[in-house]
């Protein structure tokens, strides 16, 4: 599968946790952005990295945080879990940083917090 | 701020019939608008963009910067239209990021 991937697909943990989220960009993409998808504030833009660096922020909580490393795989990190941090994670990539670029979405990862 | 509203949550039509998926925005500038469609298990892919101008399986979306929307049109829907659409902009503010409407349900029947 050439397009972007997510990994895991659920994610079952308890309050106060840690978790990993993992995105590979498609073939090529440079650009990779974080959304949290809940069921009150809809799609929501967390953050994006371009090519290793951080390049915008969005609604991102400091006890979330994300990096793209040399192979251009990104990993979002979420500490001190709480309930509502519940919600499905996406991951885009594109190829460049451009609002005129496609942004592809992974398939989500699904946390739940209890 | 920069918003999207999307008014309708859900939108029940026959097929055949016209539809019509509302998106209003508020942004200070001139935003990239989208629509985005995610049907039953795939993931969330993108329709059409207003800069494109084109039409896709039959959808067409006009930008009318005066009353700052972007709804998506189609005359006749057919029941594989079925699905979850959500309109996106995206500016400098934002970066190239999208900010995303809370989406609106399509569901069409026969």
């Amino acid at each position: 599968d050439s397009g972007v991937t997510q990994t895991p697909k659920h994610l079952i943990t308890a309050t106060g946790q840690r978790v990993t989220l993992r995105c590979s960009p498609r073939s090529g993409d440079l650009s990779v952005y974080w959304y949290q998808q809940s069921l009150d504030q809809g799609l929501q833009f967390l953050i994006q990295y371009y090519n290793g660096e951080e390049r915008a922020k969005g609604n991102i909580l400091e006890r979330f945080s994300a990096q793209q490393f040399p192979d251009l795989h990104s990993e979002l990190n979420l500490s001190s879990l709480e309930l509502g941090d519940s919600a499905l994670y996406f991951c885009a990539s594109s190829a460049r940083d451009s609002r005129l670029n496609e942004q592809f979405f992974g398939p989500g990862t699904r946390l739940t917090v209890l | 701020a920069q918003r999207v509203t999307q008014p309708e949550k859900l939108l029940s039509v026959f097929k055949g019939a016209p539809v019509e998926l509302k998106c209003n925005y508020s942004y200070s500038g001139s935003p990239e608008l989208f629509w985005y469609v995610q049907y039953s298990r795939q993931r969330l892919q993108l329709l059409l963009r207003h800069i494109s101008r084109e039409s896709i399986k039959g959808f067409t979306a006009d930008l009318n910067k005066g009353e700052t929307s972007f709804h998506l049109k189609k005359p006749f829907a057919q029941e594989e239209d079925s699905a979850m659409y959500y309109c996106a902009l995206s500016g400098y503010q934002a970066g190239t990021a999208l900010i995303f409407g809370k989406g609106t349900t399509l569901s069409v029947s026969s």
